[in-house]
C-alpha cells in the first residue's frame, strides 16, 4: 500500500449518467494530482492541487470536475461522458509542489464508459 | 514530438537474465529522472529516483542518466517472473509537470 486509497476500483457508466471518483491520501501530503492513462499511451496528467487550491488544469473537458475539500480528499465527478473517456484514472500525492518531490500513486479506478 | 520516447515492447527475457529498458528525452531542462513500475490492475509505484547525471544502485536495480545523450537507462539484474510488469520512466524540470514515457511491458519467463 502506498497511503493513496481510491474508489472504487471499477466503475462501469452509461453516457448519460453523473458518478464520482474518490481519492483519499494518509500521508500528509499537500499535492494530489489525477491522471489518466489509456492503453498504449503516456500517463496524461488532468489535475493538480497544492493546499486545495487548482494549481494547473490541462485543457481536460469540462464534463470532468474535480474537487478538493481538504488536502486528503480528492473527488473527480464524472457527467455525460465519452466511450473514448475509458480508461484508468489513477490519483497520486506529494508533500508538495517542488519537483524533486515523489508523487505516490493510488491503484487507479478502471472505468468503462458504455 | 513526445518529450520522453520508450519502447512499449513486450521484452521478453527469461528468467535469470538482465533486463535493459531505455527512454530517450527531448527537454534539456529535465533534472529529476524516476522509474515506476505497474503491475496489472495496480497503479504506478516507484523503483528509482535519479537526479541529474550519473548511476544509481539498489539491489537488483540500476538506474543510470546520461543527460549529454538525452538517455535513460534502468538494468535488472537477475531477473525474476515477479519483475514482470510495464517499467515507466519519467522526467521533470524545476517547477514543471512529471513527464512519463509510454511505458515498457516486460515479461521474465521461467
Amino acid at each position: 500500500e502506498t497511503g493513496v486509497t481510491q474508489t472504487p476500483r471499477h466503475l462501469v457508466m452509461g453516457m448519460t449518467n453523473k458518478k464520482s471518483l474518490k481519492c483519499e491520501q494518509h500521508l500528509g501530503h499537500n499535492a494530489m494530482y489525477w491522471y489518466k492513462q489509456s492503453a498504449k499511451k503516456p500517463l496524461e496528467l488532468m489535475f493538480v492541487y497544492s493546499l486545495e487550491e487548482r494549481v494547473e488544469n490541462n485543457s481536460v473537458p469540462s464534463r470532468f470536475s474535480p474537487e478538493c475539500p481538504n488536502s486528503s480528499h480528492l473527488f473527480l465527478h464524472l457527467h455525460t461522458l465519452q466511450p473514448e473517456d475509458s480508461a484508468l484514472y489513477l490519483c497520486a500525492s506529494s508533500q508538495d509542489l517542488v519537483a524533486k518531490n515523489i508523487q505516490y500513486f493510488g491503484a487507479g479506478t478502471r472505468l468503462s464508459v458504455l | 514530438q513526445k518529450e520522453v520516447e520508450q519502447d512499449p515492447g513486450p521484452l521478453s527475457v527469461p528468467e535469470g537474465a538482465i533486463v535493459s529498458l531505455n527512454c530517450t528525452y527531448s527537454n534539456s531542462a529535465f533534472q529529476y529522472f524516476m522509474w515506476y513500475r505497474q503491475y496489472s490492475r495496480k497503479g504506478p509505484e516507484l523503483l528509482m529516483y535519479t537526479y541529474s547525471s550519473g548511476n544509481k544502485e539498489d539491489g537488483r536495480f540500476t538506474a543510470q542518466v546520461d543527460k549529454s545523450s538525452k538517455y535513460i537507462s534502468l538494468f535488472i539484474r537477475d531477473s525474476q517472473p515477479s519483475d514482470s510488469a510495464t517499467y515507466l520512466c519519467a522526467a521533470r524540470a524545476a517547477g514543471n509537470k512529471l513527464t512519463f514515457g509510454g511505458g515498457t511491458r516486460v515479461l521474465v519467463k521461467p
